[in-house]
């Protein structure tokens, strides 16, 4: 079965710090890797996705680093401010299947 | 440029009735998704539609249908409603194919309770 698992379940980060979230995925052919931020009675909102022909893709404090080889993708937020505290998706798109497999979630909050 | 719009926010219907639920895509999006998020399950795989035709469906009983009309507007239907149907459902569009590394754009969600 198409599984993407993604951790920890809850992070708690000082403001200013780095906040780490990790996704994994077995044995199938994604071929997009978006992550998402969803607010409390909101919808979630993309927020940076990347290729598997790429490794590592920047967009101001959010970085997704990717390895192929270790079925791994991860999302990292520098410089955690209290208006990043949400909860984090991570998802994977299997080949020709106009579908995501999304991550279970991380809930994050960023302590001022 | 306006948002996926989906309406109604919020439902409470009865067990056994059924509900209409519908989306409105970003303008000149033509892929239009569903999905059902519970606190349980996470974020569950409903249909996909493009140019009107159902691309694919998730394991999901025959109650939960959809459709999609020539404006690439959508509606999802859940047909003799149970107690564990309630959810945030939620739709997503996108320009091209939605997965072929085609950013897709959620709506705020129907909150769904049956009792």
């Amino acid at each position: 079965q198409q599984q993407v698992k993604q951790s920890p379940q809850s992070l708690i980060v000082q403001k200013g710090g780095i906040s780490i979230i990790n996704c994994a995925y077995e044995n199938t052919a994604f071929d997009y890797f978006p992550w998402y931020q969803q607010f409390p009675g909101k919808g979630p909102a993309l927020l940076i996705a990347i290729r598997p022909d790429v490794s590592e893709k920047k967009e101001g404090r959010f970085t997704i680093s990717f390895n192929k080889s270790a079925k791994q993708f991860s999302l990292h937020i520098m410089d955690s401010q209290p208006g990043d505290s949400a909860t984090y998706f991570c998802a994977a798109s299997p080949s020709g299947t106009y579908k995501y497999i999304f991550g279970t979630g991380t809930r994050l909050k960023v302590l001022a | 440029k306006a948002g996926v719009t989906q309406t109604p926010r919020y439902l409470i219907k009865t067990r056994g009735q059924q509900v209409t639920l519908s989306c409105s895509p970003i303008s000149g999006h033509r892929s239009v998704s569903w999905y059902q998020q519970t606190p349980g399950q996470g974020l569950q795989f409903l249909f996909e539609y493009f140019s009107e035709t159902q691309r694919n469906k998730g394991n999901f009983p025959g109650r939960f249908s959809g459709r999609q009309f020539s404006n690439s507007r959508s509606e999802m239907n859940v047909s003799t409603l149970e107690l564990g149907d309630s959810a945030l459902y939620l739709c997503a569009s996108s320009l091209g194919l939605f997965g072929a590394y085609t950013e897709a754009f959620f709506g705020q969600g129907t909150r769904l309770t049956v009792v």
